[in-house]
């Protein structure tokens, strides 16, 4: 699997889009984007995925730029509960064995 | 389907005891996984299951470290020995195998290990 990097610690105010960025330049083509996030004490929760297209579903939206080396999440109303740790991992779409975790970006949101 | 369950979700005990933590999958998933976490750091992969095989395990899963799958169905983590750098908290998923698309993973809330 790819490796990911992502800033370490991101702010936003409460009530405005959260723009969450990471690159994955090594990226292979069958290669899918993943998002998960982790509340504090709660297990990390699947957020959503894309391989070339941007993709949206009720949590949030995927930007992945056309050479696929990054892509965005984007939470368009963060509210004080999208305070979280949030993963961004690279794996192949018929890739079953175990998912690896970086550090994250923890993303405060703020009143 | 009330998603992935663990037992217990905390657990204090003194250095040189065994625990066992329980982890119950969502119903139709055939694969398993248990991970560790400590603070401010991302899950680090232990084990996992396809079924009840155990198909893959980290060099992070000592001798004292036994996870089982008997049935297919649900998972037990067994700690020997415990020492205090076992403290932690053991997360547990589960997902389907499909033919093509994603392969999501649903984690339970976890199990909180503190060794005195």
């Amino acid at each position: 699997d790819a490796k990911t990097t992502q800033p370490t610690s991101m702010d936003c105010a409460e009530g405005r889009a959260a723009n969450l960025p990471c690159n994955h330049s090594t990226i292979s083509g069958n290669e899918y984007v993943y998002w998960y996030r982790q509340i504090h004490s709660q297990g990390p929760q699947y957020i959503i995925h894309g391989l070339k297209n941007n993709e949206t579903n009720e949590m949030a939206s995927l930007i992945i730029t056309e050479d696929r080396k990054s892509s965005t999440l984007i939470l368009p109303h963060a509210t004080l509960r999208d305070t979280a740790v949030y993963y961004c991992i690279v794996r192949l779409s018929t890739s079953y064995d175990k998912v690896i975790f970086g550090p994250g970006t923890s993303l405060s949101v703020i009143p | 389907d009330t998603g992935v369950s663990q037992d217990p979700r905390h657990k204090i005990t003194k250095r040189g005891q065994n625990v066992t933590f329980r982890c119950d999958p969502i119903s139709e998933h055939n694969r398993l996984y248990w991970y560790r976490q400590t603070l401010g750091q991302g899950p680090e992969f232990l084990t996992y299951f396809q079924n009840e095989a155990q198909l893959e395990k980290s060099r992070l899963l000592s001798d004292r470290f036994s996870a089982e799958r008997p049935k297919g169905s649900f998972s037990t983590l067994e700690i020997q020995r415990t020492e205090q750098g076992d403290s932690a908290m053991y997360l547990c998923a589960s997902s389907v195998t499909v033919t093509s698309g994603a392969n999501v993973l649903t984690f339970g809330a976890g199990s909180r290990l503190t060794v005195l």
